[in-house]
C-alpha cells in the first residue's frame, strides 16, 4: 500500500527542546515538502526537496531544519529558535507538479 | 508574487443547492491550478486539477485566465461535501504549490 507516513501523530515539546518529525514515502517520488497548517492561515511552505541531498527554504523556514539523505525520507526538525511551533505539520510528495501532491496524515505539535 | 485568494472563510448551503467556492490567483506565467479537500479527521487529498478537466464527486472547475479565477462548482450539494477546501497554484517547473487560506463548506440538511 503506497503512501506517505508521518509520525508521530501527536507530539508534545517542552520550551527550549528540539523535536524531529518523521516523513517517509514509498511512492518513489523525487520531490518532498513540509507545510505548516494553522487555522485561518492555510498551508505555508517550510522546506522542500526536489532531489536527494538537496533542499530549499520555503516561505517560513526560520526555526526549522531538514535533511534528505534518502529518497524515501524527509525529516523536519523544529528547533528551539522557532518562536511559535504549536501547529499542524503536513508532509507531501509528488512525482511532478502537474500531478498534484500526495499528503501525509500530519503531526500535531504542541509546546507545553 | 504568486498568490491565491479564497475570499470566503466559511460557506454554508442547504443540501441540493448549488455551491460555488471562489478562487482567484495572481501569477504572470502559465498557471497550474488544483483544488484540494480535507474532510473531518482525514488527510488532505487532491480533488481535481485544471489540466485534466475532469469532474470528481460532481465538482468541476474551469480556469478563467481573463479573470484569473478557478472557482469550484457543484450543481447540487450533498451533506458529505462538508469539508475544508483549498485552492492551490503551481508555478510550473519549480514544483512548489502556493495554497489559499481555505474555505470551510458546510452543507446543511
Amino acid at each position: 500500500d503506497g503512501g506517505i507516513t508521518q509520525s508521530p501523530k501527536y507530539l508534545f515539546r517542552k520550551e527550549g527542546q528540539n523535536v524531529t518529525l518523521s516523513c517517509e514515502q514509498n511512492l518513489n517520488h523525487d520531490a518532498m515538502y513540509w507545510y505548516r497548517q494553522d487555522p485561518g492561515q492555510g498551508l505555508r511552505l517550510i522546506y522542500y526537496s526536489q532531489i536527494v541531498n538537496d533542499f530549499q527554504k520555503g516561505d517560513i523556514a526560520e526555526g526549522y531544519s531538514v535533511s534528505r539523505e534518502k529518497k524515501e525520507s524527509f525529516p523536519l526538525t523544529v528547533t528551539s529558535a522557532q518562536k511559535n511551533p504549536t501547529a499542524f505539520y503536513l508532509c507531501a510528495s509528488t512525482q511532478g507538479e502537474s500531478y498534484g501532491y500526495t499528503f501525509g496524515s500530519g503531526t500535531r505539535l504542541t509546546v507545553v | 508574487a504568486q498568490r491565491v485568494t479564497q475570499p470566503e472563510k466559511l460557506l454554508s448551503v442547504f443540501k441540493g443547492a448549488p455551491v460555488e467556492l471562489k478562487c482567484n490567483y495572481s501569477y504572470s506565467g502559465s498557471p497550474e491550478l488544483f483544488w484540494y479537500v480535507q474532510y473531518s479527521r482525514q488527510r488532505l487529498q487532491l480533488l481535481l486539477r485544471h489540466i485534466s478537466r475532469e469532474s470528481i464527486k460532481g465538482f468541476t472547475a474551469d480556469l478563467n485566465k481573463g479573470e484569473t479565477s478557478f472557482h469550484l462548482k457543484k450543481p447540487f450539494a450533498q451533506e458529505e461535501d462538508s469539508a475544508m477546501y483549498y485552492c492551490a497554484l503551481g508555478r510550473g517547473g519549480s514544483e512548489k504549490l502556493v495554497f489559499g487560506k481555505g474555505t470551510k463548506l458546510t452543507v446543511n440538511p
